[in-house]
């Protein structure tokens, strides 16, 4: 069965702090899709980074960067040199291309609090 | 010039009432989505529309039906409301499951609904 585990519930790093947010997924699919989402305290959810199946390459926006490893089903979130707006949960989340509907399973989020 | 807008962002209501949300969104996308996120902060989907059309419709209870009058609209109706109701809820949007180059594409989500059972 599908499903998304974010094992770290909660994370506190002081500004400029390197940190890491685990992400490990589990489905039978071998085509599938993997997301990141940021949820700021304000409550909205802000879509990161999609990723596909098919393309391990691992991808770096400014500060975040992102390791996607089939041969261990991890998906992992690294931000570099940690801001205080860098405070939000964050969810990983998985979709299965066989269910050809979009539904995203979430993982239970990780809370990451940044302390200047 | 919103994405996704949902109506009410509060809902402050007593148990057994009846109670609606709507949503709305102005990208063109063809389906649409209906999520859950409790009091742990954990999102689970509910329901999904494709054109009109349910998608999805996971365990939910059946005191929640959804109801999508055209694809760029997706509403939530609740009866008999509960203390467990109590959540945020997330309308969202996305362009059909498949895009051009294959890529599934991202869901963009509403501001949420904050909806409190008294």
């Amino acid at each position: 069965a599908q499903k998304v585990t974010q094992a770290q519930t909660e994370i506190s790093v002081v500004e400029k702090e390197d940190v890491t947010l685990d992400c490990v997924y589990e489905t039978r699919d071998t085509t599938y899709y993997l997301f990141w989402y940021k949820q700021p305290p304000s409550g909205e959810l802000v879509f990161l980074i999609r990723r596909n199946s098919f393309d391990e390459q691992n991808e770096i926006s400014g500060r975040y960067s992102w390791n996607f490893q089939k041969s261990t089903s991890s998906f992992n979130f690294t931000i570099t040199a940690s801001q205080v707006v860098d405070s939000a949960v964050y969810f990983c989340a998985l979709s299965e291309g066989s269910s050809n509907t979009g539904k995203l399973i979430f993982g239970q989020g990780t809370t990451l609090q940044v302390k200047p | 010039d919103t994405a996704v807008s949902q109506t009410p962002k509060y809902l402050v209501t007593q148990m057994g009432n009846d109670k609606s949300i709507k949503c709305e969104q102005n990208l063109g996308h063809d389906t649409m989505y209906w999520y859950k996120q409790d009091s742990k902060k954990f999102l689970k989907i509910m329901f999904s529309y494709n054109n009109k059309e349910l998608i999805i419709n996971e365990t939910v209870p059946n005191r929640f039906s959804p109801k999508s009058p055209d694809k760029a609209h997706l509403n939530l109706h609740i009866n008999s409301l509960e203390l467990g109701d109590s959540a945020v809820y997330f309308c969202a949007s996305s362009p059909n499951g498949l895009g051009l180059a294959g890529i599934y594409n991202e869901q963009f989500f509403g501001p949420g609904t904050r909806l409190t059972v008294l």
